[in-house]
C-alpha cells in the first residue's frame, strides 16, 4: 500500500535557524497536506497542495509539492520557540484515506 | 464554529474489557475519520465514515469498529482490550471524503492494564 516516509525524525535548532522537513510518497499523490501538533495537542491543519511544484506560503512558513507530486517539503525561516512540535505531512490518491507520516520533532532552543 | 469534540478525554480499561468513544464533528462535516497514535506508529488510520457509511478501513483487527449516526456524530468501539492498544484516539472530520483537510479534535487517551 501507500507509504509516506518523513525525514528527520527529530531536529534541534537554535531559535532564529531555519528548519526543513521532507516528505516522501511512494506513488504519486492527489494532494498532500501539512499538520502540525504542539506537544500535549492534537494535530491542527495547516495547509494544503495539489498542483506539481506548488509552492505556498504562510508568514515564515514555505510548503512546497514535488514536481512528481511524490515529495513535498515544509521549510520554516527564522524558527522561534513557538514553533516547537511535530510536523506531519499527510498525501492521498483520488479518494483513499489520507497516509500520515511518522513526523519531524522540531525543538528549539532559545 | 465549534470544533471537533471528543468524550471522554481519559479512560483507564483492564484487559479483556471493551471501550465506546465518541466524536461530535464540526457543524456541517459529514466525513469523520479516526486513527490511533502511538510513539512508536505515528498515526494510524482506523477507519473512515460518511454519511452513516463505512467508506474506508485501515488494516486493524475486527476488535475495532465504528459507526456513524443521521447527525455525523461518531462512536468507535473497541472490544477485548489487550494491552497494546494503549493509545491517544483521535477524530478528525472533514467536509468531504478522501483528501479534505481534516480538523482534528483533542483525542481520548486509552490506558489499558
Amino acid at each position: 500500500g501507500q507509504q509516506v516516509m518523513q525525514i528527520p525524525q527529530y531536529q534541534h535548532v537554535q531559535e532564529g535557524e531555519d528548519f526543513t522537513t521532507y516528505c516522501n510518497s511512494s506513488t504519486t499523490l492527489s494532494n498532500i497536506q501539512w499538520y502540525k501538533q504542539r506537544p500535549g495537542g492534537h494535530p491542527v491543519f495547516l495547509i494544503q497542495l495539489v498542483k506539481s511544484g506548488e509552492v505556498k506560503k504562510q508568514k515564515r512558513l514555505t510548503f512546497q509539492f514535488g514536481e512528481a507530486k511524490k515529495n513535498s517539503s515544509l521549510h520554516i525561516t527564522a524558527t522561534q520557540t513557538t514553533d516547537v512540535g511535530t510536523y506531519f505531512c499527510a498525501g492521498n490518491s483520488g479518494n483513499t484515506p489520507l497516509v500520515f507520516g511518522k513526523g519531524t520533532r522540531l525543538s528549539v532552543i532559545a | 464554529k465549534a470544533g471537533v469534540t471528543q468524550t471522554p478525554r481519559y479512560l483507564i480499561k483492564t484487559r479483556g474489557q471493551q471501550v465506546t468513544l465518541s466524536c461530535s464533528p464540526i457543524s456541517g462535516h459529514r466525513s469523520v475519520s479516526w486513527y490511533q497514535q502511538t510513539p512508536g506508529q505515528g498515526l494510524q488510520f482506523l477507519f473512515e465514515y460518511f454519511s452513516e457509511t463505512q467508506r474506508n478501513k485501515g488494516n486493524f483487527p475486527g476488535r475495532f469498529s465504528g459507526r456513524q449516526f443521521s447527525n455525523s456524530r461518531s462512536e468507535m468501539n473497541v472490544s477485548t482490550l489487550e494491552l497494546g492498544d494503549s493509545a491517544l484516539y483521535l477524530c478528525a472530520s472533514s467536509l468531504a471524503l478522501g483528501g479534505s483537510a481534516q480538523f482534528f479534535g483533542p483525542g481520548t487517551r486509552l490506558t489499558v492494564l
